[in-house]
C-alpha cells in the first residue's frame, strides 16, 4: 500500500512568487493534516481536513496560505506570495479516522506522515 | 514557554549504549504520548505510543512516562548505527473539535559503529 506522497520534495522560488504544495494522502484516509518545520523549531500544525472540510485551520500563519482539497482526495497548499520566513519543510499526513469519544490518539488514529516538501524562498 | 521541550542534541553514542532521550512538558490536558523517529529526507514515523504513566516495551524500545513530573522518555537498548536519525516526541491534545499533535523539537541521534 502507499503511503503519504507529497510533491514536488523540494522547492526553491523568489520572495514574492506563488508556489503550491501538492499532498495525495493515503487512499481511504478521510483526515489530512498540514504540518510546517522551520529550521531550528518543531513541526508544528497547520490545519486539517475531514474529506473536503476544513475540521481545524488555527495553525495557518496568515492570509497568504489556502488549502484546498477539492472532492477530499488530494490537498494542495498555496502560499502566495511567498515570504522568506515561509522556507521550511511542510509535512503532510493522514489518518484513517478520529474517535469521537474524549480519548484521542493514536491506534485506529495514527497520522502517517509524508516525506514533507521543502520550500526555500530566497 | 514552549509547551514541549526537547534537548536537539546532538547526541552521539557508541553501538551497543543504552541511549535515552527526554521531553518535559507543561499541558495536563496532553492525553497520547508519543515517539516518532525520523530519517534524513522522510517523514516522521510512529515507533511507540502510550496513554498512562509506567514504561512501556517494544523490542529495544522502552517508553516511559511519568504524568505528574510531567516527563517522558525514551530508551533504546543495545542501540545500532540504524538508530541513527532524529526522535521527535509528541503528544495529542483535542482543541476545536479535533486532535493535534504538538511535537518536540526533535534529538538528533548518532550512533557510532
Amino acid at each position: 500500500e502507499a503511503g503519504v506522497t507529497q510533491f514536488p520534495s523540494h522547492s526553491v522560488i523568489e520572495k514574492g512568487q506563488t508556489v503550491t504544495l501538492r499532498c495525495d494522502p493515503i487512499s481511504g484516509h478521510d483526515n489530512l493534516y498540514w504540518y510546517r518545520r522551520v529550521m531550528g523549531k518543531e513541526i508544528k500544525f497547520l490545519l486539517h481536513f475531514v474529506k473536503e472540510s476544513k475540521q481545524d485551520e488555527s495553525g495557518m500563519p496568515n492570509n497568504r496560505f489556502l488549502a484546498e482539497r477539492t472532492g477530499g482526495t488530494y490537498s494542495t497548499l498555496k502560499v502566495q506570495p511567498a515570504e522568506l520566513e515561509d522556507s521550511g519543510v511542510y509535512f503532510c499526513a493522514s489518518s484513517l479516522a478520529v474517535i469521537a469519544s474524549g480519548r484521542a490518539g493514536p491506534g485506529g488514529n495514527e497520522q502517517f506522515f509524508g516525506p514533507g516538501t521543502r520550500l526555500t524562498v530566497l | 514557554q514552549k509547551e514541549v521541550e526537547q534537548d536537539p542534541g546532538p547526541l552521539s553514542v557508541p553501538e551497543g549504549a543504552i541511549v535515552s532521550l527526554n521531553c518535559t512538558y507543561s499541558n495536563s490536558a496532553f492525553q497520547y504520548f508519543m515517539w516518532y523517529r525520523q530519517y534524513s529526507r522522510k517523514g516522521p514515523e510512529l515507533l511507540m505510543y502510550t496513554y498512562s504513566s509506567g514504561n512501556k516495551e517494544d523490542g529495544r524500545f522502552t517508553a516511559q512516562v511519568d504524568k505528574s513530573s510531567k516527563y517522558i522518555s525514551l530508551f533504546i537498548r543495545d542501540s545500532q548505527p540504524s538508530d541513527s536519525a532524529t526522535y521527535l516526541c509528541a503528544m495529542t491534545l483535542i482543541t476545536s473539535g479535533t486532535y493535534k499533535y504538538i511535537f518536540g523539537t526533535g534529538t538528533r541521534l548518532k550512533v557510532l559503529a
